[in-house]
């Protein structure tokens, strides 16, 4: 079974609008980490939020948020006014606690932001 | 400004000849990875490793070797390389410990194989 699951290989969004990026997790091990990652076109990965399973609020950081549903092991990642700058891929990874160092990613999600 | 370096960010090698990615990091991080990445398929695991010359295969190893003989370079070895190993490769870095420690990647190596 996938242990992340992108269900979007392409978005589009209106500049100045809000988007949602999916992303499902499967993990039994109790402790663990999600993440997202922008890529540009230069191909570079670049950090942008952290979610922590035990963490009670939902990760924020600026304009960006994760929209963290444990139960139904979802982290949704929220980017509000959304820029041209925004256009990239965009990858949901996890970090087990248990099974120590290795990352799991998606297979991304391709924004595009529309002028 | 912590950095994983890539030694370069476009290669065009020919077809069987053998090829090194280097990766360096300035971190003091344990655990390195080789990951390729193609359209439609993400990244893949290439190798990985947790320690000075310790390796572990990842999901794709056919076809590559890797070294880490210091702590702050590792570095992938395609033993000859055929076109189906045109793609990106990312090298990335990271802390043991905790599951809040995230990836450092470095900025990329498009290998193109003709």
């Amino acid at each position: 079974a996938q242990k992340i699951t992108q269900t979007q290989p392409g978005m589009f969004v209106q500049e100045k609008e809000a988007v949602t990026l999916d992303c499902t997790y499967d993990t039994s091990d109790p402790s663990y980490g999600l993440f997202w990652y922008k890529q540009p076109s230069s191909g570079e990965m670049i950090f942008l939020i952290y979610q922590g399973s035990y963490d009670q609020q939902n990760a924020t950081e600026g304009r960006y948020s994760l929209n963290f549903q444990k139960a139904r092991k979802s982290a949704n990642l929220v980017i509000s006014a959304s820029q041209l700058g925004d256009s990239a891929m965009y990858f949901c990874a996890m970090r087990e606690g248990s099974t120590g160092n290795q990352f799991y990613f998606g297979t991304g999600t391709s924004l595009t932001v529309i002028p | 400004d912590v950095k994983v370096t890539q030694s370069s960010r476009y290669l065009v090698k020919r077809t069987g000849e053998k090829v090194f990615l280097e990766c360096v990091q300035d971190m003091d991080h344990e655990n390195m990875f080789w990951y390729r990445q193609d359209p439609g398929l993400g990244l893949r695991l290439i190798y990985f490793s947790y320690d000075v010359k310790m390796k572990e295969k990842g999901d794709i190893p056919e076809g590559y070797s890797v070294s880490r003989e210091k702590k702050e370079r590792f570095s992938l070895i395609l033993e000859s390389a055929s076109t189906n190993q045109t793609s990106m490769y990312l090298c990335a870095s990271s802390l043991s410990g905790r599951e809040s420690y995230g990836y450092t990647f470095g900025s990329g190596t498009r290998l193109t194989v003709v």
